[in-house]
């Protein structure tokens, strides 16, 4: 049971162009959302979070996006750059001690030059 | 301000064999968890060491165990190895009740013949 989605495995965006990322959850109880980007053989690197008392958050070229009501988030990168490619993975955390992280299956982002 | 490092980054092992993974937390953090990450999916939670304690486990079995020391670095313990086991395992530290953002190290990646 996926409580975590990330219906597209794979996105190609032309730089300087927006970057489309979308996520969507089945769990009511998360109430914190992050995106991580993973390039090969590397750890995730956090990028943006956003609590579910908002429905934005933004950091510089990235903003995401929350809707509640249709459990869904995006993440939109405004201009892509080449060295955005990568896969980037949307995670949820919600009430409980552990505060774990469930994890999407992730978007292989291509930005071509 | 030091990152999270893990060790040894790669390791080959062979069925029924028993492996221990470290991991150094961020400095400041007081939390450390760990995921498994498949290939092609998204990371998945093991289990979350707070003050040298267990504080919460996902879906493994009881032979994925782990130890958390006084200066918040971890261990992670795998006993009776089995192939599905082959993955890359991620160690991720927090500063407990400061929010939920995770922040991880590169993985060591297990592979189990």
């Amino acid at each position: 049971d996926q409580q975590v989605k990330q219906n597209s495995p794979s996105l190609s965006v032309q730089e300087g162009r927006i970057s489309i990322l979308n996520c969507d959850y089945t769990n009511s109880m998360f109430d914190y959302f992050l995106w991580y980007k993973k390039y090969p053989a590397e750890g995730p690197t956090f990028l943006i979070s956003i609590s579910s008392i908002k429905d934005k958050n933004e950091d510089g070229r990235f903003t995401v996006f929350l809707n509640k009501s249709a459990k869904h988030l995006s993440l939109h990168i405004v201009p892509s750059q080449p060295g955005d490619s990568a896969v980037y993975f949307c995670a949820a955390s919600g009430h409980g001690s552990a505060r774990q992280l469930t994890f999407g299956s992730g978007t292989q982002l291509t930005v071509l030059p | 301000e030091t990152g999270v490092t893990q060790s040894p980054t790669h390791l080959i092992k062979t069925r029924g064999q028993q492996v221990t993974l470290r991991c150094s937390s961020q400095s400041g953090h007081n939390t450390v968890s760990w995921y498994q990450q498949a290939l092609g999916q998204g990371p998945q939670f093991i289990f979350q060491y707070y003050r040298e304690e267990e504080n919460g486990r996902g879906n493994f079995p009881p032979r994925f165990s782990g130890l958390q020391f006084p200066n918040y670095s971890s261990e992670l313990n795998v006993n009776a190895l089995e192939l599905d086991d082959s993955a890359l395992y991620l160690c991720a530290s927090s500063l407990a009740l400061e929010g939920e953002t995770q922040y991880f190290g590169p993985g060591t990646r297990l592979l189990v013949l």
